[in-house]
């Protein structure tokens, strides 16, 4: 199994584009989520969704959409990217279970750097 | 007020000792569970340990356990036993509520040296 697929590794905009961050799981998990991870901070969540069709918006959500039409993919989508958006960019996915108990599974992240 | 604090930003520690990472937390649910992970310099994020709010046992996984004291409201990490290979990132994390959508809150992370 694959587990949590991010592309691109890296990427570098300039300021005003926009892309689209992909993600894929393989694991059949209800939830996936979208992270940013600044310099000396710990992650903070962008994005949730608890299956197709449903998304919120986490802490940090202003300059980024997201959608879920399959329960595998989970693209993320700058809008106009600006250089507060540089960062490190994680995808989780995780099952849905009562409780608490069901850790995050991560992608290797995207490294992006808006000019 | 930040939900998760990790107080170290940095430490040190000879390889074989133990060594304690701390983490303290801030909730009103009674339902929560806590996580640990590890970021090598490489970059991904590897899941490492796990206590629900229920639970009486402190959790062990291999090398780790984590110190639960709950009405300090405080999850360490205990690594015993430390290798060069443990010299990474540990980032303390906390879900909320019994139906949480796979939400989690971060702490600030600890970078952790082992010293030869």
């Amino acid at each position: 199994n694959a587990g949590v697929t991010q592309t691109p590794k890296f990427q570098v905009l300039k300021t005003g584009q926009s892309m689209t961050l992909q993600c894929a799981q393989d694991m059949n998990h209800e939830y996936m989520s979208w992270y940013r991870q600044d310099p000396g901070m710990g992650l903070r969540l962008i994005h949730y969704s608890v299956g197709a069709g449903i998304t919120d918006q986490g802490e940090v959500p202003n300059g980024y959409n997201v959608s879920r039409s399959t329960t595998e993919d989970f693209p993320l989508r700058l809008l106009s990217a600006a250089p507060s958006q540089t960062s490190v960019y994680f995808c989780a996915s995780s099952r849905k279970v009562t409780g608490s108990n069901s850790p995050l599974h991560f992608g290797n992240g995207t490294r992006l750097t808006v000019t | 007020a930040q939900k998760i604090t990790q107080t170290q930003p940095g430490m040190f520690v000879q390889e074989k000792e133990a060594v304690t990472l701390d983490c303290t937390y801030d909730t009103s649910d009674q339902s929560y569970g806590l996580f640990w992970y590890k970021q090598p310099s490489s970059g991904e994020m590897i899941f490492l340990i796990y206590q629900g709010s229920y639970d009486e046992q402190n959790a062990t996984e291999g090398r780790y356990s984590l110190n639960f004291q709950k009405a300090r409201k405080s999850a360490n990490l205990v690594i015993s036993a430390s290798q060069l290979g443990d010299s990474a990132m540990y980032f303390c994390a906390m879900r909320e509520g019994r139906t949480n959508a796979g939400k989690s809150t971060f702490g600030d992370g600890t970078t952790l040296t082992v010293k030869p």
